[in-house]
């Protein structure tokens, strides 16, 4: 099976704008979370996405959004995006049950200049 | 809210000498535990996990842990290191209550030939 893709792999944005990355799970997985990585905070949950609804979200303000589509690839946005938003974002997909593991992309290195 | 807590930042071993990268996590129910390994460029992979049954796990290239459930935590163990196991280790804790992660903050292992 091929492995979770992320798009675009890297990706300069200046203050202000926006942005969307894209996450394609691993054929047959049907939840899909996202952790946003820095070497400040670490790696660090923002939400996780399951048969198009959103099941968990962290601690992240109101401009970091997702959605997930019928075929389980999934979108995540940042509106106004801050010098701070600088970070490669994970995208790691699992079946969606408790017993899980959950398989990372390679990520998508973000900066905002 | 669970917290994970890795007390080595960095660990500098020759080849050869044994590994023990300690991990602890606060959280008072049920628990999956992982460790990931960052090899420098690569993404996020799977080490080993538990969800239940025999607390000490074997994994890839080695690597063992043991889940000690009296003192919250699951230590990442290999008996004879390799320069090419130079990475970051992250120990990662879910909850049953939502398929979400929570880091430690990382390992950085420098292996010396």
């Amino acid at each position: 099976k091929a492995g979770v893709t992320q798009t675009p792999r890297y990706l300069i944005k200046t203050r202000g704008q926006q942005v969307t990355l894209s996450c394609s799970p691993i054929s047959g997985h049907r939840s899909v979370s996202w952790y946003q990585q820095t070497p400040g905070q670490g790696l660090q949950f923002l939400f996780e996405y399951f048969s198009e609804t959103q099941r968990n979200k962290g601690n992240f303000p109101g401009r970091f959004s997702g959605r997930q589509f019928s075929n389980s690839r999934s979108e995540m946005n940042v509106s106004t995006l801050e010098l701070g938003d600088s970070a490669l974002y994970l995208c790691a997909s699992s079946n969606g049950g408790t017993q899980e593991t959950q398989y990372f992309g390679p990520g998508t290195r973000l900066l905002v200049l | 809210a669970q917290s994970v807590s890795q007390h080595n930042h960095h660990v500098i071993l020759s080849e050869a000498a044994s590994l023990e990268l300690g991990c602890n996590y606060s959280y008072g129910g049920t628990v999956n535990l992982f460790w990931y390994v960052q090899y420098p460029g690569q993404h996020l992979q799977l080490l080993l996990k538990y969800f239940s049954g025999d607390p000490l796990v074997k994994g890839i290239k080695g690597f063992e842990a043991e889940f000690i459930k009296s003192k919250f935590s699951f230590n990442l163990r290999k008996p004879s290191v390799q320069w090419s196991d130079t990475a970051e280790y992250f120990c990662a804790v879910n909850s049953h209550a939502g398929n979400m992660l929570t880091f430690g903050g990382g390992t950085r292992l420098m292996v010396k030939p």
